[in-house]
């Protein structure tokens, strides 16, 4: 199983529409969790961090799942600008005070107007 | 503002060429990372940094090199270049060890292996 897992994507939405993506990993001593976001050719960015409760920023919502070794990313009311690639991302202690990050793949969104 | 920069943004090598990737930050950060990123696979570590004089390797570190001689900068070294290191390498840096940081990633650098 790879260490991270996202939808393979791509995903085609109209503006206006919910779409969500999820995302599993492996290292059951994953200490924490992100949604990264990529625009084409460029560095990825913070979207915002998971927490066990459950967060919401605006139209994201984020989840995890500890249990199932599962994150999920909720986009509500697509926008044109929301386009881009998104990248779960797990943070495991390696050893030490050292974390690692470990990226998925990332899907691609597409929103249309 | 703080921000993290990448030079060269673009570079055709030879296979064979030692390539130096220059990497420099303002945020003051102790933490700096560099990744390489191809299609079919998310971002992969190469190199790591928790300090001036500490290097750590990823788990793609064959074939590359870095040191950190002072807080700012991770300068990352492809000894002898090869085909395969033709990528996206991105450079980052955050602050703490609590495992929740922010990365702060640079506009990344675009290598080409002839």
């Amino acid at each position: 199983r790879k260490e991270v897992e996202q939808d393979p994507g791509p995903f085609n939405v109209p503006e206006g529409a919910t779409v969500a993506f999820n995302c599993t990993y492996s290292n059951s001593a994953s200490q924490s969790f992100f949604w990264y976001r990529q625009d084409c050719r460029k560095e990825p960015k913070l979207l915002m961090s998971v927490y066990s409760s459950g967060n919401e920023d605006g139209r994201f919502t984020a989840q995890l799942n500890r249990a199932s070794q599962y994150i999920s990313l909720l986009i509500r009311d697509s926008k044109l600008s929301d386009s881009a690639t998104y990248l779960c991302v797990v943070n495991v202690r390696s050893g030490g005070s050292n974390y690692k990050l470990t990226f998925g793949k990332g899907t691609l969104l597409t929103v249309n107007p | 503002d703080a921000e993290i920069t990448q030079s060269p943004r673009h570079k055709i090598t030879e296979t064979g060429r030692q390539v130096t990737l220059a990497c420099h930050q303002t945020w003051n950060h102790n933490n700096m990372f560099w990744y390489r990123q191809d299609l079919g696979h998310g971002l992969r570590l190469i190199h790591y940094s928790y300090g001036v004089h500490d290097t750590n390797k990823g788990e793609v570190s064959d074939g590359y090199s870095v040191s950190r001689s002072n807080t700012e900068d991770l300068p990352l070294t492809l000894e002898s270049a090869a085909s395969s290191q033709t990528s996206v390498y991105f450079c980052a840096s955050s602050e703490g060890r609590t495992g929740r940081e922010t990365q702060y990633f640079g506009p990344g650098t675009r290598l080409l292996v002839l």
